[in-house]
Formats: structure tokens, C-alpha cells, sequence
């Protein structure tokens, strides 16, 4: 079954308006998560590195203040989309970082759609 | 820089085998991926190489070359619903992957 999770599965809002997504990991403490977007037809692309109890690391070209990222516990990392647009649509993944390293598990995704 | 190349789209039968390869260039190696995408889906996670030879998981099996940045994800007895996108992905020094674009297969009956 599946080990991590995430919600909402889509969501359509207005240019303007913040969007949160959750992602939670089922079976497994992670003291790190990563957040992903992926584009149509596109690789995914890691955004930030999310880690529990500090402040996120994000990859270069990605604004930490548009996209907002916090880690409280060790089975849940949110991603909020701040004054999201239209370019801001986008499928957005979520995998937790397990110990182990070598097999990560997404979630299942959060498509976003900014009118 | 670091670089992950496969191909874009591939057209396969049902019934028949199919290699996806995937050359890569990254600042350090730990470990190729592969990920299998349905559109509209997450990846799911197929293979793990860090060790060159090949890996063998019922109809699929993952190939690796270290020396030569070189792998391939063999698929055997094709069924249509292996029509997905197949992503290749290498964890860099930092153990940080590095995401090729994804190669496209497409089964035909």
C-alpha cells in the first residue's frame, strides 16, 4: 500500500489566492523530505529539500518566499504556494527521504491548476 | 554540469522486448534509478544500480556500466500496460538525484 500521501490531490484556485499541500509519510519517520514539480511532458524537478525541525533548502531559481515550506513533525511536510499564478500550475510531488537511500517513495502528486 | 540522456519516445509491440538506455554525466555516483510514471501519476520505483552488471526483477531488469555512465532498463513480454513514461534518475555526490527527462513507450497491440 501506499507509504506516503498527499492532499489534497488537485486543486483549482484564483491567480492571487495560497494554496497548501500536505505530505505525509505512512510507515517511516523522515527527518527529510523532498518537494518536486513537474511540468507537462517534463522530468521532475526538485524545488527544496525539506528538513524536520529546520528551515527548508531550496534549489537555485526557486523563491522560498513564494513557496513556503514547513516540517513540524517527523510524518508531515507542507508546501504553500503563496500568491500563486498561472505559471505556478503544476503537478506537485512529494517523496520522504528514508535512511536507506536507495528507493524513495513519491506520493502520489497534487496537481495544480491557478486560474 | 550534469547531464542525464535518454530518449524522448520509443514505440514497442506487445509480446516483445524493449531496451530504454540512459547515459549520464553527474558530479560523483551513488546509484541509478528507475522510475516508472503513468500519466498523471507519480513515479513508482522500479530499479536500483550502484554495482555494474545487471539486476533482474521478473520482466525487468536494470543494467549498469559505471565506467562508460551507461545504463538500461531491459523490458521483456511487453503488456500495453507498460505504456508509461520510464525516467532515469542518479544520485549525485551529494546523494541527490538528478532527473533525466523521461523516455515515452508506447505499446501497440
Amino acid at each position: 500500500g501506499a507509504v506516503v500521501s498527499q492532499h489534497p490531490s488537485w486543486v483549482i484556485c484564483k491567480s492571487g489566492t495560497s494554496v497548501k499541500i500536505e505530505c505525509r509519510s505512512l510507515d517511516f519517520q523522515a527527518t527529510t523530505m523532498f518537494w518536486y514539480r513537474q511540468f507537462p511532458k517534463q522530468s521532475l524537478m526538485l524545488m527544496a529539500t525539506s528538513n524536520e525541525g529546520s528551515k527548508a533548502t531550496y534549489e537555485q531559481g526557486v523563491e522560498k518566499d513564494k513557496f513556503l515550506i514547513n516540517h513540524a513533525s517527523l510524518t508531515l511536510s507542507t508546501l504553500t504556494v503563496t500568491s500563486a499564478h498561472p505559471e505556478d500550475s503544476s503537478f506537485y510531488i512529494c517523496s520522504d527521504g528514508r535512511g536507506d537511500y536507495n528507493e524513495q517513495f513519491f506520493g502520489p502528486g497534487t496537481r495544480l491548476t491557478v486560474l | 554540469g550534469q547531464n542525464i540522456d535518454q530518449p524522448t519516445e520509443m514505440t514497442a509491440t506487445e509480446g516483445a522486448i524493449v531496451q530504454i538506455n540512459c547515459t549520464y554525466q553527474t558530479s560523483g555516483f551513488n546509484g541509478l534509478f528507475w522510475y516508472q510514471q503513468h500519466a498523471g501519476e507519480a513515479p513508482t520505483f522500479l530499479s536500483y544500480n550502484v554495482l555494474d552488471g545487471l539486476e533482474e526483477k521478473g520482466r525487468f531488469s536494470s543494467f549498469l556500466s559505471r565506467s562508460k555512465g551507461y545504463s538500461y532498463l531491459l523490458l521483456k513480454e511487453l503488456q500495453m500496460k507498460d505504456s508509461a513514461s520510464y525516467l532515469c534518475a542518479v544520485g549525485d555526490s551529494n546523494y541527490q538525484l538528478i532527473w533525466g527527462a523521461g523516455t515515452k513507450l508506447i505499446i501497440k497491440p
